[in-house]
């Protein structure tokens, strides 16, 4: 199956800083979804990207399908970007391991 | 507010218990999931209802069963549970999903229910 890793495991911050997490995914996938776990357990879906570029506020996303990796960009990072963030490809959604993010004020 | 909507938040239950966990969505999607979360891991499938036709991930444990009344509707029948099946379990919700890998887009999770098996 389709093997999904995700750098770094955790993460550090001060806040406004920025930082840029990365997922590598073994096949190729027209699926490849961003999200954010809050520390109350809510997934929230960030970006559907399987491939191009994204903006949304703060945050943008890049997948490069042909090199099997997506990156995920915080800029100005606050308190509450804190959380886990994961890439999960797939129709059924295979994640990968997070990455532990802790913003601090 | 998720527009996934699981009930109950928390459930405490014994393990010659039977519960049940309830899920919901009113988007219009065709495509509905339970996902298991143990603490600092990330969610594993467990079944996928996608229009009309179930598909289980085969290491799931016979005392989980869904059931899916109608497309808006999921739950997750528990019987008989052990202590290990503590976890967050959460509802997901897709705009479009088949069977194979192609054109999944737009999933939406609720906030999930929180399990302890004593």
């Amino acid at each position: 199956g389709i093997q999904v890793e995700q750098s770094p495991p955790d993460l550090i911050l001060q806040e406004g800083a920025n930082s840029t997490l990365r997922c590598n995914f073994s096949d190729s996938v027209n699926n490849l979804q961003w999200f954010h776990q809050n520390p109350w357990g809510q997934l929230i879906n960030l970006f559907y990207i399987p491939s191009g570029t994204k903006q949304n506020g703060r945050l943008s996303a890049t997948t490069v399908a042909t090199e099997r990796y997506s990156l995920l960009y915080i800029s100005s990072s606050q308190t509450t970007d804190s959380g886990v963030y994961f890439c999960a490809v797939g129709y059924k959604l295979i994640f990968g391991s997070g990455t532990r993010l802790l913003v601090r004020p | 507010d998720t527009e996934v909507t699981q009930t109950p938040k928390h459930l405490v239950m014994g393990m010659t218990n039977k519960k049940s966990l309830k899920c919901e969505q009113h988007m219009g999607h065709r495509a509905m999931y339970w996902y298991k979360q143990k603490a600092k891991k990330p969610p594993e499938l467990m079944f996928v209802y996608s229009y009309e036709k179930l598909s289980i991930n085969e290491s799931v444990p016979s005392r989980f069963s869904p059931e899916c009344p109608n497309s808006s509707l999921l739950n997750l029948h528990l019987h008989a549970l052990q202590p290990e099946d503590s976890a967050l379990y959460l509802c997901a919700s897709s705009q479009h999903a088949n069977l194979g890998d192609r054109g999944v887009y737009g999933y939406t999770f609720g906030s999930g229910t929180r399990l302890t098996v004593v």
